[in-house]
């Protein structure tokens, strides 16, 4: 078990340029969350997959922003025409639902900046 | 709606105690504590369902009034490895139970000094 793994780990953009993140979530969790993260906020829900189906994505979620886990197994985010406010600390989560554990197991994260 | 943490920031003495308080608005079916420090990932504390059921790690204990929609996070007897932030997330009881999705709080700052 190697733990939930994010890449790239930083992300320097510019304005309007697309970028897209991956994340390996540890093997054979059926769930798997995206959140993002500001400076001194908690961590911010933004979609979550159950396998590969996609079962919510938040509200404040922009259009400029989608999300596919292909094969139920590893996940991509992407954003595309970046803008300065998506400067932010992107977490994925997975977890063995179903299975009584009820821990999110969060990744080391990437964090994006938009110049 | 984002759950309200209380207090932002404490300084404990090792050995010290704290209580970290969260609330919320919302009907609850969950609240997840998780600890982040500077720089690194937020680590799971303890899970408190609806019904009474919690499953955490040893050393931490904590609380869910469900009727007033709040729980708090004891903290005794703290080392200096319990530096961090604090973060509540709570899964509402109207967003399909079990879903696990987690509106998170601003957060509780804890320094524990020697």
């Amino acid at each position: 078990d190697t733990g939930v793994s994010q890449n790239p780990r930083h992300k320097i953009t510019k304005r309007g340029q697309n970028v897209t993140f991956r994340c390996d979530p540890i093997s054979e969790h059926n769930r798997l969350y995206w959140y993002r993260q500001t400076l001194g906020q908690g961590p911010e829900f933004l979609t979550y997959f159950q396998n590969e189906a996609q079962l919510e994505k938040s509200r404040l979620l922009s259009d400029r922003f989608s999300a596919e886990r292909p094969k139920g197994s590893f996940s991509t985010l992407e954003i595309q025409r970046t803008e300065q406010g998506d400067s932010a600390m992107y977490l994925c989560a997975s977890s063995p639902w179903g299975s009584g554990d009820y821990e999110q197991y969060f990744g080391p994260g990437t964090r994006l900046t938009v110049t | 709606q984002q759950p309200v943490q209380s207090p932002q920031a404490v300084i404990l003495r090792e050995g010290e105690d704290a209580v970290i308080n969260c609330s919320s608005s919302k009907a609850l079916y969950s609240v997840h504590w998780y600890r982040q420090k500077h720089g690194e990932a937020p680590v799971f504390l303890m899970i408190l369902l609806k019904g009474g059921e919690q499953k955490g790690h040893e050393k931490i204990s904590a609380s869910f009034n469900e009727k007033k929609q709040q729980s708090s996070l004891y903290l005794t007897a703290s080392q200096l490895s319990y530096s961090g932030t604090y973060f509540c997330g709570t899964e509402s009881a109207y967003s399909g139970a079990g879903s696990y999705q987690l509106t998170f709080g601003k957060g509780t700052k804890l320094s524990v000094i020697p």
